[in-house]
């Protein structure tokens, strides 16, 4: 069965360290999400991508995101300058195979800890 | 803006049913995802539901009322490892927006 990949599982940095979050999606999906839950909170959206742009972000996305498919196959989130508060699960999801908003499918995700 | 409300925890007892409650309120709304989660772990697709009423896949079903800004998941014949939390998810335009989830305690 089809996939949404992650890499890495667990990452840990120093603050104010850049740190690149990588997911393969799943390959016929055209829509990818980020979105993180920190521990014990909900899952909070961060941004979507489609047609190689973004389509829509919240409050959280600031000018510390970035979100890229840098070869049209790995969707990866870049964090510039991380915080301690940066500290959460991200998660990856893709869908839209069979038009937008039908499905959307979670990887594993990145424990991503902030010291 | 969105707004999904959703009650924090739940109880009830292996074989018995469940149903979880979500209301919305949110411009431009698409339709409505149920995803499950548990500790630790990413959430995973249940359903979606577009048009009004109820859709059923084995021991979960979901029913969904557009006017009312109302969705339910019901689970039945429910199984310890059903114990996990629940969240309601609306979309509109190209985001997925979470509720708060709800926590479901299974009792033997």
């Amino acid at each position: 069965e089809p996939e949404v990949t992650q890499t890495p599982s667990h990452q840990v940095t120093q603050m104010g360290q850049e740190v690149i979050l990588r997911c393969v999606p799943i390959s016929n999906h055209l829509y990818f999400y980020w979105y993180r839950q920190i521990l014990g909170q909900k899952v909070e959206f961060l941004v979507s991508f489609y047609n190689n742009e973004i389509s829509e972000k919240s409050e959280i996305f600031d000018d510390q995101f970035s979100v890229e498919r840098p070869d049209g196959s790995n969707f990866t989130l870049k964090i510039r300058s991380t915080k301690l508060e940066d500290s959460a699960m991200y998660f990856c999801a893709t869908g839209g195979g069979g038009g937008a908003n039908t499905e959307a499918f979670f990887g594993q995700g990145t424990r991503l800890t902030v010291v | 803006g969105q707004n999904i409300d959703q009650p924090t925890e739940m109880t009830a007892t292996e074989g018995a049913i469940v149903q979880i409650n979500c209301t919305y309120q949110t411009s431009g709304f698409n339709g409505l995802f149920w995803y499950q989660q548990h500790a630790g772990e990413a959430p995973t697709f249940l359903s979606y539901n577009v048009l009004d009423g109820l859709e059923e896949k084995g021991r979960f079903s979901s029913f969904l009322s557009r006017s009312k800004g109302y969705s339910y998941l019901l689970l039945k014949e429910l199984q310890m490892k059903d114990s996990a939390s629940y969240l309601c998810a609306v979309t509109r335009d190209d985001k997925i927006i979470f509720g708060k989830g709800t926590r479901l305690h299974i009792l033997p």
